[in-house]
């Protein structure tokens, strides 16, 4: 079936330096895509998103890439900081921008090192 | 102002035993959602309520069931449970269908 992956399973990086985590998905009709952070023992906390009209959106610290063409999605983090340190999900959704039934990649774990 | 609550976080059940899991959504929403998380699968769609209706449904046999009441709060339920069935459980809330989705800690449910 379609799914959403990632490249990286982990990803280490130290303090101060630029993180850049990957996402593949293989379901074209997909819309719109979070990218979400999850530190042990909490749930998934939303970091930013992009619709699939645009190819590039900036938060603070972070910017998401979205290529249609190559069907890629990644995450920017810039100035990685120790609280940076935690597992980071992809998510699509294929029904019009929708959240309330989202695709999880498998998680990339960063750990921040000084 | 409070976020999504999930009740209880930990619990322990034998197989063949049946379990049910309780979410209060953020003040005002009205979407929610339920989403497995294990080490293998990862994080997996289980099933969404609107208005006390259930919209959307994942890939998951009939033993996960789900409701949701008049104030939006929402409980699934497991029956038979089996060794597999060990996971956190997520639950999501969202004013609208295309809102920012808002999760809780969990509930990390063990079977043995």
């Amino acid at each position: 079936g379609e799914s959403v992956g990632l490249h990286l399973p982990t990803l280490s990086v130290q303090e101060g330096d630029n993180s850049i985590i990957n996402c593949a998905y293989s379901n074209s009709a997909s819309d719109y895509f979070i990218w979400y952070k999850q530190e042990s023992g909490k749930g998934p906390q939303f970091i930013i998103d992009i619709r699939s009209n645009m190819d590039k959106r900036q938060g603070q610290r972070v910017t998401v890439l979205l290529n249609k063409t190559v069907k890629h999605l990644s995450l920017q983090i810039a100035a990685t900081q120790p609280g940076d340190s935690a597992v980071y999900f992809c998510a699509e959704s294929q029904r019009s921008y929708n959240t309330d039934k989202l695709i999880f990649g498998t998680g990339t774990r960063l750990q921040v090192f000084p | 102002k409070a976020g999504v609550t999930q009740t209880p976080r930990y619990l322990i059940k034998t197989r063949g035993q049946q379990v049910t899991l309780s979410c209060s959504p953020i003040s005002g929403h009205r979407s929610v959602s339920w989403y497995q998380q294990t080490p293998g699968q990862g994080l997996q769609f289980l099933f969404e309520y609107f208005s006390e209706t259930q919209r959307n449904k994942g890939n998951f046999p009939g033993r996960f069931s789900g409701r949701q009441f008049s104030n939006s709060r929402s409980e699934m339920n497991v029956s038979t449970l089996e060794l597999g069935d060990s996971a956190l459980y997520l639950c999501a809330s969202s004013l609208l269908s295309d809102t920012e989705a808002f999760f809780g800690q969990g509930t990390r449910l063990t079977v043995v």
